[in-house]
């Protein structure tokens, strides 16, 4: 069975600087898509990025990028110039076969002004 | 418009009675899901939908009883409620692309349910 690890469940930034949440996912499935998604205090869940398995290029969208591993089975998020607006709980996701997607336990981030 | 839509948004009721979620989409896609997402934040797979068709049945308590009546519907009806299904239940739907790429769920807004 698929898991995903989020191992650090709250993380704190300045605004403006870089962080880094951590995710690693265990699978023996070899084509599978990894996600991030935000949930602000709103409570909506909000896709951040996607990045396919197959594919070695990291994803970016704007500020956010990702560091896939796949040997490492390692996937994560990395958050330039902070805004207060980023501040939210974060879930890595694993899609695999069955299209269920798969969540970790939440990194909760604080941006500090 | 809204692309996910899942009502009532907050529903307070009393153990042992009836109370049903209903959601809808607008998307277009071919799948529907209901999650919940516990006190602790984390979230678990409850059903899954294709067309109509039931492809993921977790174990949920027979309690909980997924109906979906076409593909841009699938509704949530729980009996008697107990304290511990205070939770908050998402919907949320996808679309599987060519070559079987999944490109993410669209979530509803979430249903925070308080049993009392």
């Amino acid at each position: 069975a698929q898991t995903v690890t989020q191992s650090q469940p709250e993380m704190s930034v300045q605004e403006a600087e870089t962080v880094t949440l951590s995710c690693t996912y265990d699978t023996s499935e070899s084509d599978y898509y990894l996600f991030w998604y935000k949930q602000p205090p709103s409570r909506q869940m909000i896709l951040v990025i996607r990045q396919e398995a197959y594919k070695q290029q990291n994803a970016t969208e704007n500020r956010f990028s990702v560091n896939f591993q796949k040997a490492a089975k390692s996937f994560s998020l990395k958050i330039s110039d902070s805004q207060l607006g980023d501040a939210a709980m974060y879930f890595c996701a694993f899609g695999g076969a069955t299209n269920k997607l798969i969540f970790g336990t939440g990194t909760l981030l604080a941006v500090q002004p | 418009d809204t692309a996910v839509s899942q009502t009532p948004k907050y529903l307070v009721t009393q153990m042992g009675n009836d109370k049903s979620i209903k959601c809808e989409q607008n998307l277009g896609h071919d799948t529907m899901y209901w999650y919940k997402q516990d006190s602790k934040k984390f979230l678990k797979i409850m059903f899954s939908y294709n067309n109509k068709e039931l492809i993921i049945n977790e174990t949920v308590p027979n309690r909980f009883s997924p109906k979906s009546p076409d593909k841009a519907h699938l509704n949530l009806h729980i009996n008697s409620l107990e304290l511990g299904d205070s939770a908050v239940y998402f919907c949320a739907s996808s679309q599987v692309g060519e070559g079987g790429g999944l490109y993410g769920y669209t979530f509803g807004s979430g249903t925070r349910l308080t049993v009392v």
